[in-house]
């Protein structure tokens, strides 16, 4: 079946420590997107691409980094300079271009830091 | 960068009464998405528009894409136990240069008492 899958969905860390997030789509999608959520609070864009080894910064960048080697691949690494990891992270994807598109999520990643 | 003001931010309502929720924006958008959220899981895609005055429906939710295009609402007709979530806003803004990129509302979270 058609769809994107992210993994883990609960992940524990010790401060200090980089850990990356893995995000697989098989839509054929160009764009993929990495969100963060915190409790009670909607989602802030962190990175996206619109093309394979192209991606920007969105609104909260800091202290993660990405790599879009493949089109199917978007995989996300919290760095130890960010202050505050802990937090749902969700992946998604669409097709790109100005054009009517529509964005399918994961299911999520729920990053703790210990 | 762009913003997204969805409103109420929660609501707690009776099981068989009518919801109503709206979003607006400084910005013309080009696209309105309206997703649900399960705890703890992805946010998943209800009613996408793509036309300013598109009024579309998908069971007892009904969406419309504002004539000016700067804003959406989402109606609940009848509601049940099972709308409990929170509903988010998303829109892509026209003729931006970051045209794969999504902005996302607060959120309104839903509880339906029985």
């Amino acid at each position: 079946d058609g769809g994107i899958t992210q993994s883990p969905k609960y992940l524990f860390r010790k401060e200090g420590q980089n850990v990356t997030l893995s995000c697989e789509q098989n839509l054929n999608h160009d764009a993929m997107y990495w969100y963060r959520q915190d409790p009670g609070q909607g989602l802030r864009l962190i990175y996206y691409s619109q093309i394979v080894n192209d991606f920007q910064k969105g609104d909260i960048a800091e202290g993660y980094s990405v790599s879009r080697e493949k089109k199917e691949s978007f995989p996300l690494t919290v760095t130890s300079a960010q202050k505050n990891p802990t937090a749902f992270y969700l992946c998604a994807s669409s097709f790109a271009g100005n054009a009517n598109t529509e964005a399918f999520f994961g299911q999520g990643t729920r990053l703790t830091v210990v | 960068g762009q913003q997204l003001n969805q409103s109420p931010q929660s609501m707690f309502i009776q099981e068989g009464e009518d919801v109503s929720m709206n979003c607006t924006s400084s910005s013309i958008f080009n696209t309105w998405l309206w997703y649900k959220q399960d705890p703890g899981e992805g946010p998943v895609l209800l009613i996408a528009l793509y036309k300013a005055g598109e009024l579309t429906s998908n069971g007892r939710l009904t969406a419309q894409f504002g004539i000016t295009r700067k804003d959406s609402f989402l109606n609940i007709s009848a509601s049940i136990p099972s709308d409990v979530g929170i509903y988010f806003c998303a829109g892509r803004v026209r003729g931006s240069s970051n045209t794969g990129k999504l902005i996302f509302g607060q959120g309104t979270t839903l509880q339906v008492k029985p």
